[in-house]
């Protein structure tokens, strides 16, 4: 399978806990971004990296998040001192430049902040 | 602000004959429109996609239409199959991806 992966695919912790998520773009695809989804909303854009350079991140990545793309492959997302409106579903996608406008998803991480 | 609007959150279509799915937007700085599948428990899957200067873009049974002067823009799906049941998102470029809050589709059987 030559998809975009990630994992965990599901996640419950403690509020104050840290959790970590893994995303493992499509080889060949240089663009790579996170999104977060709640219920009944689409796909909200959180930040993005060109290869291992983070280009752009959304107000709504607060600094308890952090995300990271060391080598330009895989990436991470971090969220420390989780809060229960951290709960929702962490997308993450990947395009190849310059064709950003397809990208494509993963299955995605839902994270359940008790 | 929502720049991306779909304003009904579902539609039921009989097997067979054609969806229409509706989006609105606001930005008109927009440069490519996209339409995305999602199945339960699945990321987004993408279907298809229109630059801000087309009107149309047909895909087998889909098709997207753009009306600029409108800010609107449709997915046409003939014929409709049970297997098109999802919820549909559309979606916009510039700069970044900005996706509506979805219409879920069922087909009929």
């Amino acid at each position: 399978d030559t998809g975009v992966s990630q994992d965990p695919r599901h996640k419950i912790t403690k509020r104050g806990q840290n959790v970590t998520f893994r995303c493992d773009p499509i080889s060949e695809h240089n663009r790579l971004y996170w999104y977060r989804q709640t219920l009944g909303q689409g796909p909200e854009f959180l930040t993005y990296f060109q290869n291992e350079a983070q280009l752009e991140k959304s107000r709504l990545l607060s600094d308890r998040f952090s995300a990271e793309r060391p080598k330009g492959s895989f990436s991470t997302l971090e969220i420390q001192r989780t809060e229960q409106g951290d709960s929702a579903m962490y997308l993450c996608a990947s395009s190849l430049d310059p064709q950003q406008e397809t990208q494509y998803f993963g299955p995605g991480t839902r994270l359940l902040v008790l | 602000d929502q720049q991306v609007k779909q304003n009904s959150p579902s539609l039921s279509v009989q097997e067979g004959r054609i969806s229409i799915l509706n989006c609105d937007y606001t930005n008109s700085m927009f440069d490519y429109f996209l339409w995305y599948k999602k199945y339960p428990a699945e990321g987004p899957t993408f279907l298809i996609s229109i630059s801000s200067i087309k009107d149309k873009n047909e895909d087998g049974r889909f098709t997207v239409f753009l009306n600029k002067s409108a800010k609107h823009l449709s997915l046409h799906i003939v014929p409709s199959q049970p297997g098109d049941s999802a919820v549909y998102f559309c979606a916009a470029l510039y700069q970044k991806v900005t996706f509506g809050t979805g219409t879920k589709l069922q087909v009929i059987p």
